[in-house]
């Protein structure tokens, strides 16, 4: 089975601009979560959508928005750039079958590199 | 609320001595435990997962984890380090409450000296 794909996989931009993150999951994985990276706050939680619907939400401010399409491809779209935006971005995807049995799997593409000037 | 605090933000074994990652975690509910690691310029590749199935979890590349419940810990071992285990790995840990939102510990550096 093919990985997790992250498209692109560096950016540039400059404050103010916006920019369209696409993160394409395993076949089969209808969940798909998005994290940030960043030297100073480590690994936060962005968000999670599972059959198109936004099903967890971390504490990132409303500039930061994603979606899903019918084929678990998820986007993840940050407006208005500021300087600390700039991270890796990670897509992890997984089954989506958590519940009384825990969370399960989750994997993660390569991640994109976004550098806001 | 969970937590997880990696106790070492660096780590630095010679190759083919054992190497210890620790891991302390705080969970509201029984918790699902992961050890992730990532090299350079890569993605997370998982290690390990601990679901409240054995205690001791087997991973890939030789390591493995001990959940031990009394004292909250979750620590990472391979018997004998190998030049390419030189990472950072991250213990993260989930529970039911929060479906699939990990919390990820800060991260420790592996170094492995020839």
């Amino acid at each position: 089975k093919a990985g997790v794909t992250q498209t692109p996989r560096y950016l540039i931009k400059t404050r103010g601009q916006q920019v369209t993150l696409s993160c394409s999951p395993i076949s089969g994985h209808r969940s798909v979560s998005w994290y940030q990276q960043t030297p100073g706050q480590g690994l936060q939680f962005l968000f999670e959508y599972f059959s198109e619907t936004q099903r967890n939400k971390g504490n990132f401010p409303g500039r930061f928005s994603g979606r899903q399409f019918s084929n678990s491809r998820s986007e993840m779209n940050v407006s208005t750039l500021e300087l600390g935006d700039s991270a890796l971005y990670l897509c992890a995807s997984s089954l989506g079958t958590s519940g009384v049995r825990g969370p399960d799997t989750q994997y993660f593409g390569p991640g994109t590199r976004l550098t806001v000037l | 609320a969970q937590s997880v605090t990696q106790l070492d933000s660096h780590v630095s074994v010679s190759e083919g001595t054992p190497v210890l990652l620790r891991c302390n975690y705080s969970s509201s509910y029984s918790p699902s435990l992961f050890w992730y690691v990532q090299h350079p310029n890569k993605g997370l590749q998982l290690l390990l997962k601990y679901t409240s199935a054995a205690t001791l979890v087997k991973g890939i590349n030789g390591f493995e984890a001990e959940f031990k419940k009394s004292e909250t810990s979750f620590h990472l071992t391979k018997p004998s380090a190998h030049m390419s285990d030189a990472a950072e790995y991250f213990c993260v840990v989930s529970d039911r409450e929060y479906g699939n939102k990990l919390v990820f510990g800060a991260g420790t550096i592996l170094r492995v000296k020839s």
